[in-house]
């Protein structure tokens, strides 16, 4: 089974305060994804990436960054946490160009 | 530019009574679609997915969604709901021609009542 594992369920920051997401997977794919989920908007893509070092911006990139050292880790970085990042964060992975999206469980963020 | 369109947010059906889930897209190139489940407190999981070949496709258990090109439209379907299927489901698409992003409509919450 693929496996795709967040570093927190749950988080809670202060405004301000650097933030940093981690997502694992196990499944060697060449892609991996970082959205928000928020109450009646779905899934929003924040960045993306298809391979090592590559990352490519989303639909909502701004006020986060990205990090692909490695092919199975992405991390998403909040650089300077504000109230309007609190979010359901999810991240996903895939094979075969992004047909198939293997998900994480979340991390519920709240920014104080 | 791709869309999805799911006008329902939330659906509540009786158990064993039967279920539609509606989904529009909208897209300039040739797609692929997908349906994914969210039970409370998890990630998503896809539950079927259209690629090519039949326009009907079938989950494991019991969900079948349509491929309808003319409408433009991908509907999730189940004749008899259980209330395991209290649920969140999101219809997905991607362009099928080479890599491009996948676009997610808002959800629609299926609460299965006893």
């Amino acid at each position: 089974d693929v496996k795709v594992t967040q570093s927190s369920r749950y988080l809670v920051k202060r405004t301000g305060e650097k933030v940093f997401l981690e997502c694992v997977q196990d499944m060697d794919h060449e892609n991996m994804f970082w959205y928000r989920q928020d109450p009646g908007l779905g899934l929003r893509l924040i960045y993306f990436s298809y391979d090592v070092k590559m990352k490519e911006k989303g639909d909502i990139p701004e006020g986060y960054s990205v990090s692909r050292e490695k092919k199975e880790r992405f991390s998403l970085i909040l650089e300077s946490a504000s109230t309007n990042q609190t979010s359901m964060y999810l991240c996903a992975s895939s094979s075969d160009r992004a047909y198939e999206q293997y998900f994480g469980p979340g991390t519920r963020l709240t920014v104080t | 530019a791709q869309s999805v369109t799911q006008l329902d947010s939330q659906v509540p059906v009786f158990e064993e009574a039967p279920v539609e889930l509606r989904c529009n897209y909208s897209s300039s190139v040739s797609v692929y679609l997908f349906w994914y489940v969210q039970y409370p407190n998890q990630g998503l999981q896809l539950l079927l997915k259209y690629l090519s070949g039949s326009t009907l496709v079938e989950s494991i258990n019991g969900f079948e969604a349509e491929f309808n090109k003319s409408q433009t439209s991908f509907h999730l379907r189940k004749p008899s709901v259980h209330i395991s299927d209290t649920a969140e489901y999101f219809c997905a698409v991607t362009g099928s021609g080479g890599y491009q992003k996948v676009t997610f409509g808002t959800g629609t919450k299926l609460q299965v009542i006893p």
